[in-house]
């Protein structure tokens, strides 16, 4: 059982359209990280976000963090070719393990 | 910013031989690392903690015997596939936290195919 459920598992769109990805559980976590991920590459981290109600900003990037830290979002505005990738958001267990959502697919089309 | 190396990044092996995967930490010593799978269009799914001069811990259903985890030093860990079938082709991925990055980084992967 996946500790961390993300919404949508798959996302196609337009060049220039914008797009909602969603994180969510039943625990509780000191922090949460989305990553993105090339096909045949390892994650990389996008951002951290660790303050419940937090809001990042990263370009066109907006990653929020839910009040009681249970939640995240990560919107992306004019969406491009170039955010095609695979989004996964994960959070640290309680074993101090990274513990990773199913993913979310996003394929800008131009 | 932080750097795990990991090699090799393609391997391709006969059923039953076993396969060596390392993953370096480049700039920062690593006393955890960890081992992911991924299979195709699926996320990482934690295998096992790496753990520099004792014995790795393994999830839940990943049997120790066949996937061999070595911590020898602050820098180096190996995961080594024995006996290798058609169902362990996978992607394979190590990560570790670098204090000052403030984060885990993780190496380039490594897909594994059995044939």
């Amino acid at each position: 059982t996946q500790l961390l459920e993300q919404s949508p598992q798959f996302l196609s769109i337009q060049e220039g359209e914008n797009l909602t990805v969603y994180c969510n559980s039943s625990s509780v976590f000191s922090s949460l990280q989305w990553y993105r991920q090339e096909p045949g590459e390892g994650p990389v981290l996008l951002v951290t976000v660790v303050t419940g109600g937090e809001v990042k900003k990263l370009k066109r990037l907006t990653f929020q963090f839910g009040d009681a830290r249970k939640d995240s979002s990560l919107h992306i505005t004019a969406a491009q070719p170039g955010d095609t990738g695979l989004y996964l958001c994960a959070g640290t267990d309680s074993w101090g393990k990274l513990q990773f959502g199913a993913g979310t697919q996003v394929v800008v089309t131009p | 910013g932080a750097v795990v190396s990991q090699h090799p990044s393609r391997v391709i092996c006969k059923s039953g031989t076993s396969v060596k995967i390392e993953c370096r930490s480049l700039d920062f010593q690593a006393t955890t690392m960890f081992w992911y799978r991924q299979f195709p269009k699926q996320s990482l799914m934690l295998m096992a903690t790496s753990n520099e001069g004792s014995k790795a811990t393994y999830e839940q259903g990943v049997e120790k015997d066949k996937f061999l985890i070595n911590h020898a030093s602050l820098t180096l860990s190996t995961l080594t596939v024995t006996s290798a079938h058609p169902e362990d082709s996978s992607f394979y991925i190590c990560s570790a936290w670098d204090r000052e990055y403030d984060g885990y980084t993780f190496g380039s992967g490594t897909r594994l195919t059995v044939v």
